[in-house]
């Protein structure tokens, strides 16, 4: 059974600095996918990872795969309030297409 | 374009009673899903389909029912709602992953079930 995991779930950050969302996940995969959630609204996607060592960027978010280690990181830097928001990573099998499995999510709020 | 396309947005049922949350995507995807979600689990799988005409279950398929006739529908059938199925339920499209895309989300369904 494939499980995704977290961490931290909760994100308490100032305006301005740096930090990590780890993804650890317990069956090899090389799919893993990274989504935003604002409060009561639907996800959105932010990054599609598909390869051992795949590093995609965007703004001040940026995410990272190392299928060997079955972790992904996604990194904060320079955080600001529109940061704000729960983020998910998920994975897929790729063998079960379109099954993805998810992480509990982290919410992470960015205070001035 | 409308993407992914989820009715009711909020639904109250009493215990007991049945419904369908419908879904349709306008993308020409040939996998569809339904997930739910809960505080603190993220979301998790509960039917899936490749393709019309072909469904399967999820992590938490017990309660509910799907069908695929059409590549663009895929309603979730509650067959006698419970107090456990209230949640926030998701319905997502998306290409083969062969193709390198990700899943596209509904705008989702709170559901209480009272």
């Amino acid at each position: 059974e494939l499980k995704v995991e977290q961490n931290p779930l909760f994100l308490s950050m100032q305006e301005g600095k740096n930090y990590t969302i780890y993804c650890n996940y317990s069956t090899t995969s090389d799919r893993l996918y990274w989504y935003r959630q604002d409060p009561g609204k639907s996800l959105e996607s932010l990054f599609v990872l598909l390869s051992n060592g795949a590093v995609k960027q965007e703004g001040r978010l940026m995410a990272s795969l190392d299928t060997k280690a079955r972790l992904s990181t996604l990194h904060i830097t320079a955080a600001v309030h529109d940061l704000s928001a729960t983020y998910f990573c998920a994975v897929d099998l790729g063998t079960s297409y379109g099954k993805l499995t998810f992480g509990q999510g982290t919410i992470l709020t960015v205070h001035p | 374009n409308a993407g992914v396309t989820q009715t009711p947005k909020f639904q109250v049922l009493k215990t007991g009673q049945s419904m369908t949350l419908q879904c349709a995507q306008d993308m020409n995807h040939e996998y569809m899903s339904w997930y739910r979600q809960d505080p603190g689990m993220g979301l998790r799988l509960i039917h899936y389909s490749v393709g019309a005409g072909i469904t399967d279950q999820g992590e938490v398929p017990n309660g509910y029912n799907v069908s695929r006739s059409t590549t663009e529908d895929f309603p979730l059938r509650l067959l006698s709602a419970a107090p456990s199925q209230t949640s926030v339920y998701f319905c997502a499209s998306s290409y083969s992953v062969t193709l390198n895309t990700e899943a596209f989300f509904g705008q989702g369904t709170r559901l209480t079930v009272v």
